[in-house]
């Protein structure tokens, strides 16, 4: 079974924190996903990788940077974090474009 | 672009009713499409997908068909219980990533 995996499931930060939420596969997919999923809202994307080092912007990715140095793992960096980011995060791993697989999210808590 | 629309919830039904959970598209060729659910506390999961026109996905129960002509992917099942309390996502395939619906939460009362 393909495994993703997220560093907390819950957080807690304050306005101005530089926060990291890290996401790790184990399933050897090249495209990893991060978005961010608030009520009545769906899910957005906020930024996807297809290769080591590569990256592309979502829909909304002002606020965010992300990083892969290793193909496992996609970090969405929050650089200054505002009450507005107050959301659940959740990473998702595929291969090819199509069917992605899911972690168990990280409601990140802003004060 | 890309675009999927899900009815409005949430939906409460009764034990054992049948449920149908309605998703239009609009995209430009043939994408896949795909219904994932979210348990409460939980990451989304993929409960079934179609990769073209007629195709019907399939998974516990559960059941759409890939209809072009009314671009629409809608949610059924035949009889549903307690356990499939949960959010309902319908999504679509594109070049860069899955196109998502706001999703549809599902009560299911005893």
């Amino acid at each position: 079974d393909v495994k993703v995996t997220q560093s907390s499931r819950y957080l807690v930060k304050r306005t101005g924190e530089k926060v990291f939420l890290e996401c790790v596969q184990d399933m050897d997919h090249e495209n990893m996903f991060w978005y961010r999923q608030d009520p009545g809202l769906g899910l957005r994307l906020i930024y996807f990788s297809y290769d080591v080092k590569m990256k592309e912007k979502g829909d909304i990715p002002e606020g965010y940077s992300v990083s892969r140095e290793k193909k496992e793992r996609f970090s969405l960096i929050l650089e200054s974090a505002s009450t507005n980011q107050t959301s659940m995060y959740l990473c998702a791993s595929s291969f090819g474009f199509n069917e992605q697989f899911f972690g168990p999210g990280t409601r990140l808590t802003v004060l | 672009g890309n675009s999927v629309t899900q009815m409005e919830g949430p939906v409460t039904l009764s034990e054992e009713a049948f449920l149908t959970i309605n998703c239009t598209y609009t995209a430009t060729g043939y994408p896949s499409l795909f219904w994932y659910v979210q348990y409460p506390g939980e990451g989304l999961q993929l409960l079934l997908k179609a990769t073209k026109a007629d195709d019907k996905g399939s998974n516990k129960g559960f059941e759409a068909t890939y209809r072009k002509e009314t671009t629409s992917f809608h949610l059924e099942k035949g009889s549903v219980q307690v356990s499939d309390s949960a959010v309902y996502f319908c999504a679509l395939g594109g070049r860069r990533a899955l196109t998502f619906g706001s999703g549809t939460r599902l009560q299911v009362q005893p």
